[in-house]
């Protein structure tokens, strides 16, 4: 199925560093969600966006909807080693007459932070 | 924030065995819940979108009668993997989302499955 160009794939970063990943479509989305996964878990919800242009703060975490509804980015503010783990942008509600439901994942970043 | 729980978390059983996985919502009500598998190092790939009291919906190349769905209340929906393979070993996770519109998916822990 359609995927979206999440990037960068991977990361390696010091501690305390600042972080940003983002995420491109060809289509336009209703609804951009940010989640994590770590090993063996199923993602957890970080940040979900409704409304084009929307920029939404969770603790350390930034997420903005861009104007275009094609396209999102998280920023991550001084990293700390519990940051490690798998980001996964995700697309929710293409208006393409799919399900208003279905997740269009991106591929995914790997974080990983050296203390 | 919502609770989705998933069981068991992890199966190992033999060739041809059926292993049913539970998916369920614990403080909000799910007309809808998703099935995903993830292989390793890659994103999740749904397989079926599950209708509370109707017939799931299969994505392109997911085989119905291999992965039954039954989602029988607003809280509960089942994953049966039938007479499974060593092929079909592959970490499962379900999603599920409240009634509300636009409400986000939120994700249960997942089933580690293998298949000897």
């Amino acid at each position: 199925g359609q995927q979206l160009n999440q990037s960068p794939q991977s990361m390696f970063i010091q501690e305390g560093e600042d972080v940003s990943m983002n995420c491109t479509s060809s289509s336009i989305f209703n609804t951009w969600l940010w989640y994590k996964q770590d090993p063996g878990e199923g993602p957890v919800l970080l940040i979900a966006l409704y409304k084009a242009g929307e920029l939404t703060s969770n603790g350390r975490l930034t997420a903005q909807f861009g104007i275009t509804r094609k396209d999102s980015f998280l920023n991550i503010s001084a990293s700390i080693p519990s940051d490690v783990g798998i980001y996964f942008c995700a697309g929710q509600g293409d208006n393409s007459g799919g399900s208003n439901y279905k997740l269009t994942f991106g591929k995914g970043t790997l974080l990983t932070v050296n203390p | 924030g919502a609770v989705v729980s998933q069981h068991p978390s992890r199966v190992i059983c033999k060739s041809g065995t059926s292993v049913k996985i539970e998916c369920r919502s614990l403080d909000f009500q799910a007309t809808t819940m998703f099935w995903y598998r993830q292989f390793p190092k890659q994103s999740l790939m749904l397989m079926a979108t599950s209708n509370e009291g109707s017939k799931a919906t299969y994505e392109q190349g997911v085989e119905k009668d291999k992965f039954l769905i039954n989602h029988a209340s607003l809280t509960l929906s089942t994953l049966t993997v039938t007479s499974a393979h060593p092929e079909d070993s592959s970490f499962y996770i379900c999603s599920a989302s409240s009634t509300a519109p636009g409400q986000p998916q939120h994700f249960g822990d997942g089933t580690r499955l293998s298949i000897l």
